[in-house]
């Protein structure tokens, strides 16, 4: 069974600080691992990662693939109040269609 | 352009009852996705339908049954709700299965049973 484990579960962080978050994933034919932002209910897109050691990057966020360790990390530098979320990590096997393994997030509170 | 709607936004019901979400895709899109949001359990998938036919089934119990019409609309029925089904269901389109970018997800239906 597909499996993917986030950490930490939760952490509080300052205005400016930089948060890294983690995500570990065992799944049968991996075929790519994304990053969601959750502030209220829809989870809204961050990164679809497919290939080890690329950096992906959206302004102060980015994120990287270790495809031998199986895991991702998501980094947000700068962080500000807009970014306290709950960040959920998900990996999509192949020929699985659109059916996505979830983590249990992390949430992040940012305080001015 | 329009995004992913669900309806109702909230619901209540009794256990023992019965309930049909709703969930209408992106306009073009034809994939939709349910998944079960709690506290415990996180974000787990329901089941996925594309061209009104199921493609993909989670682990759920059969109470947990959808449908998708000829306009990509979908509905979600659970029957015999029990005080865990309580949870933020939410559904997610795409254009076609396996395309992962533009996969949206709705704001949810938050249902309680009581």
């Amino acid at each position: 069974e597909d499996k993917v484990v986030q950490s930490p579960l939760s952490l509080v962080v300052h205005e400016g600080d930089t948060v890294t978050l983690n995500c570990s994933y065992e799944v049968t034919n991996f075929r790519s691992l994304l990053w969601y932002k959750q502030e209220k209910k829809a989870p809204t897109f961050l990164f679809m990662l497919t290939s080890s050691g690329i950096e992906k990057k959206s302004g102060r966020l980015s994120s990287i693939l270790d495809k031998k360790e199986l895991f991702s990390i998501l980094n947000i530098t700068a962080t500000q109040t807009g970014d306290s979320a709950i960040y959920l990590c998900a990996v999509e096997a192949l020929a699985a269609g659109n059916k996505l393994t979830f983590g249990g997030g992390t949430r992040v509170l940012v305080k001015p | 352009k329009a995004g992913v709607t669900q309806t109702p936004r909230y619901l209540i019901k009794t256990r023992g009852q019965q309930v049909t979400l709703s969930c209408s895709p992106i306009s073009g899109h034809r994939s939709v996705s349910w998944y079960q949001q709690t506290p415990g359990q996180g974000l787990q998938f329901l089941f996925e339908y594309f061209s009104e036919t199921q493609r993909n089934k989670g682990n759920f119990p059969g109470r947990f049954s959808g449908r998708q019409f000829s306009n990509s609309r979908s509905e979600m029925n659970v029957s015999t709700l029990e005080l865990g089904d309580s949870a933020l269901y939410l559904c997610a389109s795409s254009f076609d299965p396996g395309q992962l970018y533009g996969y949206t997800f709705g704001s949810g239906t938050r249902l309680t049973v009581v």
